[in-house]
């Protein structure tokens, strides 16, 4: 069956750096886009990035432009979200979630279990 | 970015009765808006796509409806298993932001 199982999150000190990797089965990884998404008590569900089935393109929220980074090994039926200059308000569970689409409609279709960063001194 | 607003936050239901949650964007998004439960500890689960169109495998006693910026979804017989909080989110633009969640607990 479809699953993403996301890994790298742990206590990380402010400024410093975290890897997130998502590990893709059960589906053609190639052929869809994929999202990375984060809750937290203070801000609620909040999507962070997505990245086109072939990596061409890339979108990010505001809050993480410039330092967060989105890419995807096909090859290796993974995705990463590479997190820089780590702030304390990044402190949530990370989702990653396959992109589906109909048409112009697209929706978050599974989502991992997550992983947990915590950003502290 | 388009701002997602629910009501109630939090409602409290017993199971057979009938619960309606609304979702407001700020702005029209057609009908690019989806929903999702949540159970806590777990990742959230798609119910409803495109505003009405329900995922494979959920029972049908869900439905959504509305357009532009008014949006609800209904449960028609709350079962015990329906308690959990539910999601809406904009698919309309980037970034594609999510509700702040209304809480369904047991009365």
């Amino acid at each position: 069956q479809v699953q993403l199982v996301e890994s790298g999150g742990g206590v990380v000190q402010p400024g410093r750096s975290l890897r997130l990797s998502c590990a893709a089965s059960g589906f053609t990884f190639s052929s869809f886009g994929m999202y990375w998404a984060r809750q937290s008590p203070d801000k609620g569900l909040e999507w962070v990035a997505v990245i086109r089935y072939d990596g061409s393109n890339e979108y990010y929220v505001d809050s993480v432009k410039g330092r967060f980074t989105i890419s995807r090994d096909n090859s290796k039926n993974t995705l990463y979200l590479q997190m820089n200059g780590l702030r304390a308000e990044d402190t949530a569970v990370y989702y990653c979630a396959r992109e589906r689409v109909s048409g112009a409609y697209s929706w978050f279709d599974p989502w991992g279990q997550g992983t947990l960063v915590t950003v502290s001194s | 970015d388009i701002q997602m607003t629910q009501s109630p936050s939090s409602l409290s239901a017993s199971v057979g009765d009938r619960v309606t949650i609304t979702c407001r964007a700020s702005q029209s998004i057609s009908s690019y808006i989806n929903w999702y439960q949540q159970k806590p500890g777990k990742a959230p689960d798609l119910l409803i796509y495109a505003a009405s169109t329900l995922q494979s495998g959920v029972p049908s006693r869900f439905s959504g409806s509305g357009s532009g910026t008014d949006f609800t979804l209904s449960i028609s017989s709350l079962q015990p298993e329906d308690f959990a909080t539910y999601y809406c989110q904009q698919s309309y633009n980037t970034p594609f932001t999510f509700g702040p969640g209304t809480r369904v607990d047991i009365k």
